[in-house]
């Protein structure tokens, strides 16, 4: 079964408008960490913002934000105001584990289009 | 000024040559990592090496061989190279092994195209 689950293999959005990447997990740990990376075209990953499963209050920096979901299971990234630089592979992914190891798990990604 | 880099960022080969890729990070973490894309950008761990040791090795065939001679380094040596290692290569580096916040840093990564 896939641990990160990223349903929208592509996205449109309009300049300047709001979007949402929706992602979804499955884990049976009480303590784990959720991230999102962007991949350019350029092809670097580049970390944008994490969410611990038990922060209370939703991750923010800058124009990304996290909606957590913890009953859910869901931990969709919110961009604002996008811009044509948004335009990218967006990376969910899950960090879990304990004492003997933690692994960070990725889904399959969104590829964001970002029109003028 | 790079965090972490790796050389090269693309390499040609012909099938059954041995190559290796290189990985260096200069952010002070402790642990390092290997993660292979393939064509449809799915993104899997192969190894993590924390201070030098092995932690993870996720059921890769022991062609592949990582070896990290100090904690800011860990090259990736690839033997008798098949059509199916065709991918892109990252390295990460993180803080601490054993953190759930623990952030990855990623290198531009490594093209690899086998022929």
């Amino acid at each position: 079964a896939q641990k990160i689950t990223q349903t929208q293999p592509g996205m449109f959005v309009q300049e300047k408008e709001a979007v949402t990447l929706d992602c979804t997990y499955d884990t049976s740990d009480q303590s784990y960490g959720l991230f999102w990376y962007k991949q350019p075209s350029s092809g670097e990953m580049i970390f944008l913002i994490y969410q611990g499963s038990y922060d209370e209050q939703n991750a923010t920096e800058g124009r990304y934000s996290l909606n957590f979901q913890k009953a859910r299971k869901s931990a969709n990234l919110v961009i604002s105001a996008s811009q044509l630089g948004d335009s990218a592979m967006y990376f969910c992914a899950m960090r879990e584990g304990d004492t003997g190891g933690f692994k960070t798990i990725f889904g399959a990604g969104t590829r964001l289009f970002v029109k003028a | 000024d790079t965090a972490v880099s790796q050389t090269p960022k693309y390499l040609v080969t012909q099938m059954g040559n041995d190559k290796s890729i290189k990985c260096e990070q200069n952010l002070g973490h402790d642990t390092m990592y290997w993660y292979k894309q393939d064509s449809k950008k799915f993104l899997k761990i192969m190894f993590s090496y924390n201070n030098k040791e092995l932690i993870i090795n996720e059921t890769v065939p022991n062609r592949f061989s990582p070896k990290s001679p100090d904690k800011a380094h860990l090259n990736l040596h690839i033997n008798s190279l098949e059509l199916g290692d065709s991918a892109v290569y990252f390295c990460a580096s993180s803080q601490e092994l054993g953190g759930l916040t623990d952030t990855q840093y990623f290198g531009p990564g490594t093209r690899l195209t086998v022929l």
